[in-house]
């Protein structure tokens, strides 16, 4: 059980362009999700907390107009990373819970974004 | 500002011994704590938790809480070569809620055949 879905795995987009990154809790409702990045030999940093009806709340220096976060049901967040620029390529990561705040996050397998 | 501090290694440990990660952490009021083990590329996958001070055992993984210390580690018996990774400890925000977790940076280890 407590299965995170994530698509896609990779992607490679130019400079200027947007992507959007799904991820889904398969057996589970997640009202909360939580998103990370993580730059190479970096630890996870968590950007954002998706929060299922209503705006997501971002990390202290990640631009909101810039990631733009839709927690529209239970089971679906995105991630849409706008106007990307090379400095954005990083590994991002979704992640839920199940049960109570205090059980263990379970992870969307990532998605590497490359932008060129 | 919450911390998590691990030491980044690499540490090598020959097959079959024991490898021994440690962990601690700045936020005193934190109820909860996880280790993910992360392969290159891949993201991280829980190894065990544990909320109380003490031991945790679950086969040849065994976390340590030492809640007074703000320590937390984890013990592999045995080491593989599979178990090469990188070692992340997380902890969770104290209070109610579901909150998000905090990592460390990660120790890599490396088990030598």
């Amino acid at each position: 059980g407590a299965v995170v879905s994530q698509h896609p795995s990779r992607v490679i987009c130019k400079s200027g362009t947007s992507v959007k990154i799904e991820c889904r809790s398969l057996d589970f409702q997640a009202t909360t999700m939580f998103w990370y990045r993580q730059f190479p030999k970096q630890s996870l940093m968590l950007m954002a907390t998706s929060n299922e009806g209503s705006k997501a709340t971002y990390e202290q220096g990640v631009e909101k107009d810039k990631f733009l976060i839709n927690h529209a049901s239970l089971t679906l967040s995105t991630l849409t990373v706008t106007s990307a620029h090379p400095e954005d390529s990083s590994f991002y990561i979704c992640s839920a819970r199940p049960g109570q705040g205090d059980s263990p996050l379970h992870f969307g397998n990532g998605t590497r974004l490359t932008v060129t | 500002q919450k911390e998590v501090e691990q030491n980044s290694g690499p540490l090598s440990v020959p097959e079959g011994a024991i490898a021994s990660l440690n962990c601690t952490y700045s936020d005193r009021g934190s109820q909860s704590f996880f280790w993910y083990r992360q392969y290159s590329g891949k993201s991280p996958e829980l190894i065990m938790f544990i909320y109380s001070n003490g031991d945790k055992e679950d086969g040849r993984f065994t976390a340590q809480l030492n809640k007074a210390s703000q320590y937390v580690s984890l013990l592999i018996r045995d080491s593989q070569p599979s178990d090469s990774a990188t070692y992340l400890c997380a902890v969770n925000e104290a209070g109610s809620g579901n909150t998000p977790l905090v990592f460390g940076k990660g120790t890599r280890l490396s088990v030598i055949a």
